[in-house]
C-alpha cells in the first residue's frame, strides 16, 4: 500500500472560519510533508515532520498551524485564512527524514509519495 | 539547492518515444537527479532518480550527462496517460525537501 489518503478532497470556507485538513498514511513512513501550490505553479514546502517533530517550517504564516498527533496522521489547522491562500494543498510521506552531509544511498532513494490535495477556497 | 531548467512544454504522439531535457548547471558533486511528475487533478509522482550512471525501470529512463550538468528524461512509448508535468529535482544534502522547479508540460497526441 502506497497510499497516501487526504480529506476533504475540496473546502470552501470563509475568512472568519477554522477548519482543518487532515492526511493519513499507513506505510511506516516516519517523515511527513505539506506543500501548496496554487494554480499553473509547482508545489511549494511548508512544513516537515521528522518522527512526530516539526523539522522544517517555511516561513508560513500562524494563521496555519500543522500537528503530527502520531506517525500515521498529519493535520494542517486554518484559521482567519484570506482569499490568496486558496490553493491545492498536498501532503506527502517519506520512509525517513533527510540527514546532514553527504546523502547515504537510502536517504536518497527516500522518495515521497503524495496525497491527491485538498483544493482549498477561501471566500 | 541546485537551479534547474526545462522547456516549458513539450509535444508528442502516442507510442513515441520521448525525450525530456532539464540543466542542472549548479548540481553539487552529492545531489542525486530526481523526477517527478504530476498527472492532472493528481499529486506529484515519483519516476525515477539517479546519480551519475544512466538508470532504468519500468516507467523510464534517465540518462545522465558525463558532467552531470544535464539530464534527460526519456520515456520509451508515450501514452494519453504520459500527459503531464514532468519536473527535475537535484535532491540537496539535506535530502528532507523536493524544491520544485517550473516543470514541463508533456501533451501527449493520440
Amino acid at each position: 500500500d502506497t497510499e497516501v489518503t487526504q480529506t476533504p478532497k475540496h473546502l470552501v470556507m470563509g475568512m472568519t472560519n477554522k477548519k482543518s485538513l487532515k492526511c493519513e498514511q499507513h506505510m511506516g513512513h516516519r517523515a511527513m510533508y505539506w506543500y501548496k501550490q496554487k494554480a499553473k505553479k509547482p508545489p511549494e514546502l511548508m512544513f516537515v515532520y521528522s518522527y512526530e517533530k516539526l523539522s522544517i517550517n517555511e516561513s508560513v504564516p500562524s494563521r496555519f498551524s500543522p500537528e503530527c498527533p502520531n506517525s500515521s496522521l498529519l493535520n494542517l489547522h486554518l484559521h482567519a485564512l484570506q482569499p490568496e491562500d486558496s490553493a491545492l494543498y498536498l501532503c506527502a510521506s517519506s520512509l525517513l527524514p533527510g540527514l546532514a552531509g553527504e546523502i547515504p544511498p537510502h536517504i536518497a532513494k527516500n522518495i515521497q509519495y503524495f496525497g491527491a490535495g485538498t483544493r482549498l477556497s477561501v471566500l | 539547492d541546485a537551479k534547474t531548467t526545462q522547456p516549458n512544454s513539450m509535444e508528442s504522439n502516442e507510442e513515441e518515444p520521448v525525450h525530456l531535457p532539464c540543466n542542472h548547471s549548479t548540481i553539487s558533486g552529492t545531489d542525486y537527479i530526481h523526477w517527478y511528475r504530476q498527472l492532472p487533478s493528481q499529486g506529484p509522482e515519483y519516476v525515477i532518480h539517479g546519480l551519475t550512471s544512466n538508470v532504468n525501470n519500468r516507467m523510464a529512463s534517465l540518462a545522465i550527462a558525463e558532467d552531470r550538468k544535464s539530464s534527460t528524461l526519456i520515456l520509451h512509448r508515450a501514452t494519453l496517460r504520459d500527459a503531464a508535468v514532468y519536473y527535475c529535482i537535484p535532491r540537496g544534502a539535506s535530502g528532507s525537501r523536493l524544491t520544485f522547479g517550473e516543470g514541463t508540460q508533456l501533451t501527449v497526441n493520440p
